[in-house]
């Protein structure tokens, strides 16, 4: 098992550009989620998704998209870069909605916007 | 929604003494506190979890307490050892609340030889 997999794993942009964060797992989850981590902060979350088809939005939503569309990815884009959007970015999952399941972080990128 | 707060937000210990890191929620409907362990520049890992209905929770040299009364939950690490160095996050997950994890801004303990 690969675990949870993110690319890339560093990229730096201009402001006003878009890119797409990649995110997958193979451990067959349902639930996944999006958090940024900015110094000194905890984890805020982005967006998360209870299954393929459905997803719904975090904390900290403005500014990104996500989609679902298998049980594997959960991308997140950017839809125009900003500054205030630098920070490194944790892609997570865990088998249900259930509380108590373990949830798995990915090993992040590190965004910096220019 | 739910809100986490964690204290302190850095902690120093020598080597072989006890840390203690301290979290509040404020849902009373969270049932689900992990801890999680973050070296510098890796992910975030599960160290320890506690279920509501447990008052605490001990593996080897880490226990985590829990008061449902007083919405509050603790990570006790005795015996710290340089490799223990890192920060540490807490975290409350509800049921009714379509199982969001709500983290704390983190503790930064510092273990010294």
């Amino acid at each position: 098992n690969a675990g949870v997999t993110q690319t890339p794993k560093f990229q730096v942009l201009k402001t006003g550009q878009s890119m797409t964060l990649q995110c997958a797992q193979d451990m067959n989850h349902e639930y996944m989620s999006w958090y940024r981590q900015d110094p000194g902060m905890g984890l805020r979350l982005i967006h998360y998704s209870v299954g393929a088809g459905i997803t719904d939005q975090g904390e900290v939503p403005n500014g990104y998209n996500v989609s679902r569309s298998t049980t594997e990815d959960f991308p997140l884009r950017l839809l125009s870069a900003a500054p205030s959007q630098t920070s490194v970015y944790f892609c997570a999952s865990r088998s249900g909605q259930v509380t108590g399941d373990e949830q798995f972080f990915g090993p992040g990128t590190r965004l910096t916007v220019l | 929604g739910e809100n986490v707060e964690q204290h302190p937000s850095t902690l120093s210990v020598q080597e072989g003494d006890s840390a203690v890191i301290k979290c509040t929620y404020s849902d009373s409907a969270s049932n689900y506190f992990p801890w999680y362990k973050q070296e510098l520049g890796k992910r975030p890992q599960l160290i320890i979890d506690i279920r509501s209905n447990v008052g605490e929770k001990k593996d080897q040299r880490i226990a985590v307490t829990l008061n449902k009364t007083a919405k509050h939950f603790s990570l006790h690490i005795t015996e710290t050892q340089p490799e223990d160095s890192a920060v540490y996050f807490c975290a409350a997950i509800s049921n009714t609340n379509a199982g969001k994890s709500t983290f704390g801004d983190g503790t930064t303990l510092t273990v010294k030889p």
